[in-house]
């Protein structure tokens, strides 16, 4: 069954600090995965998108990882502001049946 | 920039009421989705259209219906709207290849709180 989990569920840290989000995936077979971010109240965003050869991309304070062997990815983000508080969400294709499955997201809160 | 509209933020609606929400997007995308958002679920998409007329069930289009008469807007109904249909709903737009398989990134409304009493 195709799934897209993401942990943590939330994460609360200080302004400044770095931090990393997860995204593992058993969908298969695997097209491409973006992270979008989601401020409250309003629609998804497009931060990254990475296809099956890439393995890192950046977006300002933002960057991606994958690893297509282990169906892991990362979101790390730099130096965080407030306004990085927002969830993450985590979103992989299919490359049949086209599928796009949805995370359920993190909820990341940046404390001053 | 792409502009996705959505015409309400917030509807308050009460049950067994036929709903109408509509999403308009200005750059002549082919494809359009909605989609609802509950706490802990996720996106759940309801139905996409590929094109003017053209409209396909997603994962969970019971008790809603579409339509596409102009390619800019796509129209989501809820028949009777019931309690369990009180969500977020996100409309998208994407250009690209017909269904829901591309690299092209999908651009979202600002979403519609309905509340169904």
């Amino acid at each position: 069954k195709n799934q897209v989990e993401q942990s943590p569920q939330s994460l609360i840290i200080l302004e400044g600090k770095n931090c990393t989000l997860q995204c593992n995936y058993t969908v298969s077979p695997f097209s491409n995965l973006r992270w979008y971010k989601q401020d409250t109240g309003r629609g998804p965003v497009s931060l990254t998108i990475m296809t099956f050869s890439e393995n890192t991309k950046s977006n300002g304070r933002y960057t991606a990882t994958l690893d297509a062997d282990t169906k892991q990815s990362s979101l790390h983000i730099t130096a965080s502001q407030l306004s990085d508080s927002a969830s993450y969400i985590c979103v992989v294709s299919a490359d049949r049946d086209d599928k796009i499955i949805f995370g359920k997201g993190t909820r990341l809160h940046i404390l001053p | 920039d792409v502009k996705v509209t959505q015409s309400s933020r917030y509807l308050v609606k009460r049950t067994g009421e036929k709903v109408f929400l509509e999403c308009v997007q200005d750059m002549d995308h082919e494809n359009m989705f909605w989609y609802r958002q509950d706490p802990g679920l996720g996106l759940r998409l309801i139905y996409f259209s590929y094109d003017v007329k053209m409209k396909e069930k997603g994962d969970i289009p019971e008790g809603y219906s579409v339509s596409r008469e102009k390619k800019e807007r796509f129209s989501l109904i809820l028949e009777s709207a019931s309690t369990n249909q009180t969500s977020m709903y996100l409309c998208a737009s994407r250009t690209g290849t017909s269904g829901v398989y591309t690299t092209d990134t999908q651009y979202f409304g600002p979403g519609t709180r309905l509340t169904v009493l």
